[in-house]
């Protein structure tokens, strides 16, 4: 079983339509996080839950909208998407506080927008 | 403003010689890890660092953690073209659940 799944792998879409990414994990941690990792590498933190309460939400547009249903999953939704929105979006989770552990990752979904 | 910053960015490396890379960050934490990433691929956990002195090994990579000096090194003992990918650091915010990745250092071994 995939500890952290995300879908779907692969998105293209046009300019100003509405997209969303699914995360899910099945490790029984209770912080989810959403990562942005643009062409040159860098990973830029965008939002973590923490029990489905958001904890972190780094200066990213409002067409970004987290929702977390239950704290085994995170969603992205993206509105008006732009053509700056195109990178590798990973989602992640961990355990945070006695035992923390290492995040785990998803395989990511690359999002191109044409 | 917080930084997590890996020295060096590019590293062109031959088979057999040894080399460290740096990761310095700006904030108190007592948490890092390191992950590799291979192209087109997600992140692979290699070393979970949680206290002051820490040092893991894998085989021919080993971390090592001063928090004191707010620096971490991953250290490439005779490198092997199979451990050509990317490789991160990451830092847990003290007292937050933060965590936050350095600019990674891309590896190239060659024969």
């Amino acid at each position: 079983d995939t500890a952290v799944s995300q879908t779907p792998k692969y998105l293209v879409t046009q300019m100003g339509n509405d997209k969303s990414i699914k995360c899910e994990q099945n490790l029984g941690h209770d912080t989810m996080y959403w990562y942005k990792q643009d062409s040159k590498k860098f990973l830029k933190i965008m939002f973590s839950y923490n029990n489905k309460e958001l904890i972190i939400n780094e200066t990213v547009p409002n067409r970004f909208s987290p929702k977390s249903p239950d704290k085994a999953h995170l969603n992205l939704h993206i509105n008006s998407l732009e053509l700056g929105d195109s990178a590798v979006y990973f989602c992640a989770s961990t355990h945070i506080g006695r035992g923390q552990t290492e995040a785990f990752f998803g395989q990511g979904t690359r999002l191109t927008v044409v | 403003e917080l930084k997590v910053e890996q020295n060096p960015l590019f590293l062109s490396m031959q088979e057999g010689k040894n080399y460290t890379i740096y990761c310095n960050y700006s904030t108190t934490s007592d948490r890092l890890y390191w992950y590799r990433q291979d192209p087109g691929k997600s992140l692979e956990s290699l070393f979970v660092l949680l206290s002051n002195g820490a040092v893991k090994q894998e085989g021919r990579l080993m971390a090592s953690l001063d928090t004191k000096a707010r620096l971490s090194t991953l250290h490439i003992t005779a490198a092997v073209h199979d451990l050509s990918a990317t490789y991160f650091c990451a830092v847990v915010v003290y007292n937050t659940d933060k965590l936050i990745f350095g600019t990674g250092t891309r590896l190239q071994v060659f024969p």
